[in-house]
């Protein structure tokens, strides 16, 4: 079984610059979660999609931070612009519904930005 | 607010020697509890989690956690850590709703 997949790996950029990130969830989760993982942290929950929808984005910073799951499969989480304290690792995880609300997780290999 | 705390940012140890890494949390009602680990360079993955029952639960690789109510703990233990276990550990504690909040995480770091 394929396991939660994200790209890219690592991105630099500078300052100001738009940066995307993509998910591909285990197959047949339906819920899908983004987490940022600052240095020395746990991951802190950004957003969490049932199928398509977002039902829990009360953590995401609106006014640069954009995500969307369009066919409730894979998801992208947007930054627009980028600023020097979103240095960090944005994970990804999956789960299934008989799971999902218990906390056991899959989650993918990370994105690291750095923004210079 | 809810919170988990990991005792140990860094441990350091020699193969052979036994492992306890402590993991508490802030929350007066039923949970549900994890121990993820991340080896370098893979991904976050599950070492173990205890839902209910028996309050000593065994995963992976030889390691276990105990869930002590009355102390709002759930340590994980093993008896003889090897050079592979070096690793990043986290705690994470699930209070129902799809909310899970994770510790700061240990790193591990056993000498051959």
């Amino acid at each position: 079984e394929a396991g939660v997949v994200q790209s890219p790996r690592y991105k630099i950029i500078e300052k100001k610059q738009p940066v995307a990130f993509w998910c591909n969830p285990i197959s047949g989760h339906n819920t899908l979660y983004w987490y940022l993982q600052n240095l020395g942290q746990g991951p802190e929950l950004l957003i969490r999609y049932e199928n398509e929808e977002a039902v829990d984005d009360s953590q995401l910073p609106k006014d640069r931070f954009s995500a969307e799951r369009l066919k409730g499969v894979d998801s992208t989480l947007k930054i627009q612009p980028a600023e020097l304290g979103d240095s960090a690792v944005y994970l990804c995880a999956s789960s299934s519904s008989v799971w999902g609300g218990t906390g056991e997780l899959f989650f993918g290999e990370g994105s690291r930005l750095t923004v210079l | 607010a809810q919170s988990v705390s990991q005792h140990n940012h860094h441990v350091i140890l020699s193969e052979a020697a036994s492992l306890e890494l402590g993991c508490n949390y802030s929350y007066g009602g039923t949970v549900n509890l994890f121990w993820y680990v991340q080896y370098p360079g893979q991904h976050l993955q599950l070492l173990l989690k205890y839902f209910s029952g028996d309050p000593l639960v065994k995963g992976i690789k030889g390691f276990e956690a105990e869930f002590i109510k009355s102390k709002f703990s759930f340590n994980l233990r093993k008896p003889s850590v090897q050079w592979s276990d070096t690793a990043e550990y986290f705690c994470a504690v699930n209070t129902g709703g799809f909310k899970t909040i994770f510790g700061a995480g240990t790193r591990l770091f056993v000498k051959a």
